[in-house]
């Protein structure tokens, strides 16, 4: 089955600096990226939608100037948290789809804690 | 904009009982419907994808229904084990091109 991958799962930062996070598809091209956040007890919240080659489409409310993302091949797309800030402590998971419209392949997730 | 709310947000019971997720969204121009587990700190895992055209999913002890008209789904478990202790979350794919709308979800434990 498709697989996806993220990395780090886990990063520890100080407050002001900037952190990637990596969404790989191993076993597909993605021809769509999303990037969502989930809070503690909360839902997860849809923050963009990356296609390769073109420039990302946010979500209201999300900064794109913030949260900047790179989708530079079929296989990899990248979210960068720049500034972080504690209230940026959230668990971020990407899904991947192949082209279907039908499923997306979600990563294991990234926990990030800003101190 | 589309909403979607699960009932309860948490539910215990003792092994072995049958038990009834619901799910209820706002706009019923959706694409798919997808319940997913979420075990803790942990990425999800998709169960049952129901297309809008769909009636019902089926895999193994779940059972998910959709009712497209009414905004309705249901997650049926039958028979449920301590290992089915997770968090049970709901999405919506509005379109085809659309990242997913995701319930609160109901956290679920199953007592031995």
């Amino acid at each position: 089955g498709a697989v996806v991958s993220q990395h780090p799962s886990r990063v520890i930062c100080k407050s002001g600096t900037s952190v990637k996070i990596e969404c790989r598809s191993l076993d597909f091209q993605a021809t769509t990226m999303f990037w969502y956040r989930q809070f503690p007890k909360q839902s997860l919240m849809l923050m963009a939608t990356s296609n390769e080659g073109s420039k990302a489409t946010y979500e209201q409310g999300v900064e794109k100037d913030k949260f900047l993302i790179n989708h530079a091949s079929l296989t990899l797309s990248t979210l960068t948290v720049t500034s972080a800030h504690p209230e940026d402590s959230s668990f971020y998971i990407c899904s991947a789809r192949d082209g279907g419209p039908e499923t997306q392949y979600f990563g294991p997730g990234t926990r990030l804690l800003v101190l | 904009k589309q909403e979607v709310t699960q009932i309860p947000a948490a539910l215990s019971v003792p092994e072995g009982e049958n038990l009834v997720l619901n799910c209820s969204f706002t706009d019923s121009a959706i694409y798919n419907l997808q319940w997913f587990r979420q075990d803790p700190g942990k990425g999800l895992t998709s169960l049952l994808l129901i297309q809008s055209s769909q009636r019902e999913q089926t895999s193994g002890r779940l059972n998910a229904s959709l009712d497209k008209s009414s905004g309705r789904s249901t997650l049926y478990i039958a028979a449920s084990q301590p290992g089915d202790s997770a968090t049970y979350l709901c999405a919506v794919a509005g379109g085809g091109a659309d990242g997913l709308t995701f319930g609160k979800g109901t956290h679920l434990i199953i007592q031995p």
